[in-house]
């Protein structure tokens, strides 16, 4: 998995309440990205970084915020989740400057009851 | 936004077939890349192809691009119960994000 990591693996969790999902890497790459999966819809942009406080909307932005005060650690909340956000949810990595290619984590599925 | 399609969408196939997944497009492009998911895994990159290429190799796996047409295609040779897996396109406009299709699913029998 490219020394990225995803805590937590499983959550379940309850309408209303704030969630927070963190990413991790090793690498000290500049690019991090948040996707959901969901069935019939692929991979879906969240929000990306591409630097310390840097960070822009992908697609799905809608009810979730990011943040990233270190180039390690990229993380995804929920201010206050929905059912609706129920879903796996995917960070990934990008070197940037080596290659176009993403990194992907193992993932974090998500169950908002 | 652009987004790749991938068709079919599910695919069977028997050991030692080859397998052909195709991905259209809407704009234009840097690079179309090509990833397999496992079962509860992560995405794995396999292959990027440039918008200046028309066909790339890399082991069994043989990438096309045509940009006249916005189209690309996998072809899996051989094919292996261990290729039994998703497979997505991804699509980079050249502004750091990738848009990815929704997936076909491999099933590779034995």
């Amino acid at each position: 998995d490219a020394g990225i990591t995803q805590s937590p693996r499983h959550k379940v969790t309850e309408t209303g309440t704030p969630v927070t999902l963190r990413c991790h890497q090793t690498e000290n790459h500049r690019y991090m990205y948040w996707y959901r999966q969901d069935p019939g819809h692929g991979l879906r942009l969240i929000h990306y970084s591409y630097g310390v406080k840097d960070t822009d909307k992908g697609e799905v932005s809608d009810g979730y915020s990011v943040s990233r005060s270190k180039t390690e650690d990229f993380l995804l909340t929920l201010e206050s989740a929905t059912s609706s956000q129920t879903s796996v949810y995917f960070c990934a990595i990008r070197p940037g400057q080596v290659t176009d290619t993403q990194y992907f984590g193992p993932g974090t599925r998500l169950t908002v009851l | 936004s652009q987004q790749g399609e991938e068709d079919p969408q599910a695919l069977s196939i028997q050991e030692g077939e080859n397998a052909t997944m195709n991905c259209s497009y809407k704009t234009s492009i840097n690079n179309l890349q090509w990833y397999r998911q496992n079962s509860g895994r992560g995405l794995v990159h396999l292959i990027l192809i440039r918008s200046n290429e028309r066909e790339k190799h890399s082991g069994r796996l043989r990438v096309t691009l045509d940009t006249s047409k916005k189209s690309s295609s996998l072809l899996i040779t051989a094919s292996r119960a261990a290729d039994t897996a998703s497979y997505f396109c991804a699509t980079d406009g050249g502004n750091n994000r990738l848009a990815f299709g929704k997936g076909n699913q491999v099933v590779v029998i034995p």
